[in-house]
C-alpha cells in the first residue's frame, strides 16, 4: 500500500525553526514530486512548495520564499521540509502529499496521497 | 497570490445537486486544464476528487463530476448524501509555475 508517514507534532518558539519529515512507502520515491500543504485553525488550506525527489529541484510559493527548504534523502524515502524564521502565523497543520502526475500529462497539479498531517505550534 | 474565489457554504437536501464554483483568472483557473478538486474532513487529510478539470480517480463515486467555463471551475454533487458533508477545496497550477488552492466551501446537508 502507498503510504506518506509524517513526524509528529512540535512546539516552536517564535524566531525558530522547525523541520519536519514525510516517508514514504509502496511506490517509487524518486517518481512523484512531493508538495507540502498547510492549513491553520479555520482557515484554508495553503500551497507552500514542491520538490522533485529525483533532481532535488524544488519551487516555493512567493510567500515563503527565503525561509522555506524542501530536501530528500533518498537512501531512506524521506522528504523535509523546513521553515525558518517563525512566527505564531505560522501555527497549523503541515501536511506532505504526492502529485501523480508530471507537467504536460494527466495529474499535474493533483495530490493523491497525503501524509497525515503534522501539527506545528509557535508559541511564546 | 490571492485564493481562488469559492462560496463559503453551500447547502442541499439528500438527494438533491449542488454545484461549488471556483473563480481564477486567465493565470490559473482559465489558463490550464489542470485544476483538481478536493474533499476535506475535520482531522483527516484532504481526499482528491476530480483532477484534470473533469476526471475522477478510482474509487470517487460518479456522483462527483467537473466541469469549466472560462476562469470558473465548478464541482457538481448529484444525488447528495449524508456522507458529502464535508469542505471542498479547488487548486489550479498557474501560469508562475505554482499552486494555488480556493478559500474552501462548506458543504451542509440539510
Amino acid at each position: 500500500q502507498v503510504h506518506l508517514v509524517q513526524s509528529g507534532a512540535e512546539v516552536k518558539k517564535p524566531g525558530a525553526s522547525v523541520k519536519v519529515s514525510c516517508k514514504a512507502s509502496g511506490y517509487t520515491f524518486n517518481n512523484y514530486d512531493i508538495n507540502w500543504v498547510r492549513q491553520a485553525a479555520g482557515q484554508g488550506l495553503e500551497w507552500l512548495g514542491w520538490m522533485n525527489p529525483y533532481s532535488g529541484n524544488t519551487g516555493y510559493a512567493q510567500k515563503f520564499q527565503g525561509r522555506l527548504t524542501m530536501t530528500r534523502e533518498t537512501s531512506i524515502n524521506t522528504a523535509y521540509m523546513e521553515l525558518s524564521s517563525l512566527r505564531s502565523e505560522d501555527t497549523a497543520v503541515y501536511y506532505c502529499a504526492r502529485m501523480f502526475g508530471h507537467y504536460g500529462s494527466s495529474g499535474y497539479g493533483a495530490f493523491d496521497i497525503w501524509g497525515q498531517g503534522t501539527m506545528i505550534t509557535v508559541s511564546s | 497570490q490571492s485564493a481562488l474565489a469559492q462560496p463559503a457554504s453551500v447547502s442541499g437536501s439528500p438527494g438533491q445537486s449542488i454545484t461549488i464554483s471556483c473563480t481564477g483568472t486567465s493565470s490559473d483557473v482559465g489558463g490550464y486544464k489542470y485544476v483538481s478538486w478536493y474533499q476535506h474532513n475535520p482531522g483527516k487529510a484532504p481526499k482528491l476528487m476530480i483532477y484534470d478539470v473533469t476526471k475522477r480517480p478510482s474509487g470517487v463515486s460518479n456522483r462527483f463530476s467537473g466541469s469549466k467555463s472560462g476562469n470558473t471551475a465548478s464541482l457538481t454533487i448529484s444525488g447528495l448524501q449524508a456522507e458529502d458533508e464535508a469542505d471542498y477545496y479547488c487548486s489550479s497550477y498557474t501560469s508562475i509555475s505554482t499552486l494555488v488552492f480556493g478559500a474552501g466551501t462548506k458543504v451542509t446537508v440539510l
